[in-house]
Order: structure tokens, then sequence, then C-alpha cells
């Protein structure tokens, strides 16, 4: 167990609707990165963030976004669904920024099935 | 832009016989840090190791082995005597430390291997 949580694990929706994947991370940990895993991309780097802010940004599309809260669990919220979203998301926590020295703890995932 | 290479798209073996993954890396930076992650059946990401680009030197964990090369930009990681419970997918990371640059530590992925060991 990483210590990282993420909720739901899975999640089934349609096309054209919006869904929020929740992610709290390890105690201690200040930083949050999403990532996406699908069969044609394999794991991409969505984007990050440290204490609130947001740090660094991947291959994100306009159609999702993400925020830190005070507590720093973190939403990914992904809009307008498609059928190629359907892939898994990780969320990975470290304890710093700014470098890349510290290890990520990844979460089990959520596993988003877009029909 | 940096870039992981992991050739080798899948491996079998049998339990007890010796398997190196091979990882190939491509960055500008001279300060990077590398990493391995196992994910099993199950699907999480498993935190094997970290490697900073100063430190050369092999490290061995148990039956995990590493042997990181600065002149062929490679990072191979080797399970000796492998199990069954080894089965799963490997992918090799690569994070550039680029102070006052855009890259936090983001990790960019391999595609992995995957590995099955038989019985």
């Amino acid at each position: 167990d990483s210590g990282v949580t993420q909720t739901p694990k899975h999640l089934i929706t349609a096309t054209g609707q919006r869904v929020t994947l929740r992610c709290s991370p390890r105690s201690g940990d200040l930083s949050v990165y999403w990532y996406q895993q699908s069969l044609d991309q394999g794991l991409q780097f969505l984007i990050q963030y440290y204490n609130g802010e947001e740090r660094a940004k991947g291959n994100i599309l306009e159609r999702f976004s993400a925020q830190q809260f005070p507590d720093l669990h973190s939403e990914l919220n992904l809009s307008s669904l498609e059928l190629g979203d359907s892939a898994l998301y990780f969320c990975a926590s470290s304890v710093g920024t700014g470098t890349a020295s510290y290890e990520q703890y990844f979460g089990p995932g959520t596993r988003l099935t877009v029909t | 832009a940096q870039k992981v290479t992991q050739a080798q798209t899948e491996i079998s073996v049998v339990e007890k016989e010796d398997v190196t993954l091979d990882c190939v890396y491509e960055t500008r930076d001279t300060t990077y840090y590398l990493f391995w992650y196992k994910q099993p059946p199950s699907g999480e990401l498993v935190f094997l190791i970290r490697r900073n680009s100063f430190d050369e030197q092999n490290e061995i964990s148990g039956r995990y082995s590493w042997n990181f090369q600065k002149s062929t930009s490679s990072f191979n990681f080797t399970i000796t005597a492998s199990q069954v419970v080894d089965s799963a997918v490997y992918f090799c990371a690569l994070s550039e430390a680029q102070a006052g640059g855009t890259s936090y530590g983001k990790l960019t992925f391999g595609q992995g291997t995957i590995l099955t060991v038989h019985p």
C-alpha cells in the first residue's frame, strides 16, 4: 500500500458526460501528479500540483482540468467525455517540488470506461 | 525532449532463469533521475528504484540489480532467479531536474516490458 488513495476504483459513463476523479496524497506529501495510462498512448503525464498551485502541465486536453485543495487532496475533472478517454488514471504524490529527486508513489488508479 | 525506450515488448522465461530488462533514455540535461516501476496484474504502480545521473554505481537489492551506464544512456534491470510473482509489466522512467524550468519532477515513461515467468 503506497498510502495514496484514489476514488472511485472503477467508473463507467457515457460519451458527453462529466466525471470527477479524486486523489488523496500520502501524509506529508505536498505534490500531486496525474497520469493517464491507455493502450495506445502508454503512461502519460497530465498535470502536477504543489501545495495548491499548478506547477507543470503535460499532454492534458482542454476538456480536462484539475485542482488541489487546501487539505491537499486533488480532483481531476474530465468533461465532454469521448470513447478515447477510456483509460486508467493514476494519481501520484511526492514530498517536494522543483526537483525530480523525490520518488513518486502511485495510487491504485481509477479505471474509466466511456461507453 | 526526453524519451525512454524499452525495446523489449514482451519477455517470457521459466522460473529460476535470470532476465534483463533493457532501458535506453534520451535527455539533453546533465542532471536527471531514472526510475523503475513494476505494475503487477492488479494494476498498481510500485516504485522499485531511483537513480540520479551522477551516481553510476550499480545497485543490488535481493534478486534485483540495476546497471546504469551513462556512456550508453542505459539503465538496465536484472532479475536473478526469477519467480512467478515477478510476472508484471515493468516501466523505466526519466525525470529531469531543471532548476527554474518547467519540468518539476514529471515522469516520462517507456512503453513497458511485459515479463511472464512460467513455473
